[in-house]
């Protein structure tokens, strides 16, 4: 069966220090990989998307993800982590593009002052 | 553009209660979808509609029922509402891979 796993159910870190939410997947063929982020009481808002090419993926608010297929992973990074980062994280794939994704269980990132 | 839109924020329901949920999208997107977000769960595929006319089930479609109107609307109906639909549902919209998501509509079932 396909799935997306998300192994820390929170993660927690100091304003300014770097951050790393991790992602692995387990989906057939060539997959799409999404980042979405979640606000309290907010729908998901999109971050960034890995579909082929370079592995290190550039998105919105100074977010990147690494692809790496060896290991099945699609970790989201930021090199200075602000207060106002912190929210649900959701790592996604999809499989060549079938429009069904397939969501992990969420990574609340808490970022203290 | 309002992006997706979704009708109601929050509804109480009875057990046994039927209502539709509604969703439209103003970006001239092919394909919709439904999903309910349960917590420690992540979102879990209900149906989705790949064009106009199409509806697919996804991974829990049970007790749910959907109705692709037209191009833009894209509702979601529990005709007898129980306890374990208690969640929040997302609908979301996409043309090529990536989905935009509406603010969501809170439901508890008593």
């Amino acid at each position: 069966a396909q799935s997306v796993a998300q192994p820390e159910d929170q993660v927690n870190v100091a304003e300014g220090n770097p951050l790393t939410v991790k992602c692995t997947y387990s989906v057939s063929g060539n997959p799409y990989l999404f980042w979405y982020v979640q606000y309290p009481n907010r729908g998901l808002q999109f971050l960034l998307k890995y579909i082929t090419g370079d592995n290190l993926v550039k998105g919105s608010y100074g977010f990147e993800a690494e692809f790496n297929k060896s290991q099945t992973s699609f970790h989201l990074k930021k090199p200075s982590a602000l207060v106002s980062d912190s929210a649900l994280y959701f790592c996604a794939a999809s499989s060549s593009n079938t429009g069904k994704l397939i969501f992990g269980q969420g990574t609340t990132l808490q970022v203290k002052p | 553009n309002a992006g997706v839109t979704q009708t109601p924020k929050f509804q109480v329901l009875k057990t046994g209660q039927s209502m539709t949920l509604q969703c439209a999208q103003d970006m001239n997107h092919n394909s919709m979808y439904w999903y309910r977000q349960d917590p420690g769960m992540g979102l879990r595929l209900i149906y989705y509609s790949a064009s106009e006319g199409t509806t697919d089930k996804g991974e829990v479609p049970n007790g749910y029922n959907v109705s692709r109107l037209n191009k833009r609307e894209f509702s979601l109906r529990l005709e007898s509402a129980a306890p374990s639909q208690t969640s929040v549902y997302f609908c979301a919209s996409s043309h090529g891979e990536t989905q935009y998501f509406g603010p969501g509509t809170r439901l508890l079932v008593l």
